[in-house]
């Protein structure tokens, strides 16, 4: 089935730790992003990939780290977590001309 | 990037015809319109995409005026199940720097 996987669903860190969420997506798209959703704010663009090796900031990329060292993955870093950054965050690919295929999103609260 | 404007909600009933309109003045040559469904807790889905006057597919259809200024997503015969959040964005999809606004939405709510 094609899809986009993000992992984990849920997630609570404490300030400060590091931590990873994984997207893959198993459809072959050039294109990757990242995205955050909070209530009242609608969906903010964090980084996006057109490509292997080729990333750029979004609107909201301040304490997000990316990479693209493979086509099909594009994890999503937080260096150092903070509470602002307690949100859902949803992963998207695409391939040319046709629309986004998004993960099921990932529920991160930092306390 | 051409900004849309969208109801903030809409309310239904169950079997009724819906028309979301959105509005996108400053839509460019090459822009195309996409909506996309939110369901609570879950990642937009992709519901259809058009350049210009009708199209449709097996979950809607967009209307779209010959000045583009707007258009208009029509989802017939309304269940329950469509209770969502709808987006409707406005770009180039074949551009490279891709940094399309999903904005707020339009809370559709259907009743029994």
């Amino acid at each position: 089935e094609a899809q986009v996987t993000q992992n984990p669903r849920y997630l609570i860190t404490v300030t400060g730790k590091k931590l990873t969420v994984t997207c893959s997506q198993n459809m072959n798209h050039e294109y990757m992003s990242w995205y955050r959703q909070d209530p009242g704010l609608g969906l903010r663009q964090i980084y996006y990939s057109m490509n292997v090796e080729v990333t750029d900031k979004g609107d909201v990329p301040e304490g997000y780290k990316v990479s693209r060292k493979e086509k099909r993955n594009f994890p999503l870093i937080l260096e150092s977590p903070s509470p602002n950054q307690t949100s859902l965050y949803f992963c998207a690919s695409k391939k040319g001309n046709y629309g986004y295929t998004f993960g099921s999103g990932t529920r991160l609260t930092v306390v | 990037l051409a900004k849309t404007t969208q109801p903030i909600s809409m309310d239904s009933y169950e079997g009724q015809e819906v028309n979301i309109t959105c509005s996108h003045n400053n839509i460019a040559t090459n822009d195309y319109i996409t909506w996309y469904q939110q369901f609570p807790s879950q990642g937009p889905r992709f519901i259809i995409q058009g350049y210009k006057t009708k199209v449709t597919n097996e979950v809607a259809s967009l209307f779209i005026p010959a000045d583009r200024k707007s258009s208009t997503l029509s989802l017939p015969r309304v269940s329950l199940s469509d209770t969502a959040v709808y987006y409707c964005l406005v770009g180039d999809p074949a551009y490279n720097t891709d940094k399309l606004i999903f904005g707020t939405g339009t809370r559709l709510q259907v009743f029994p």
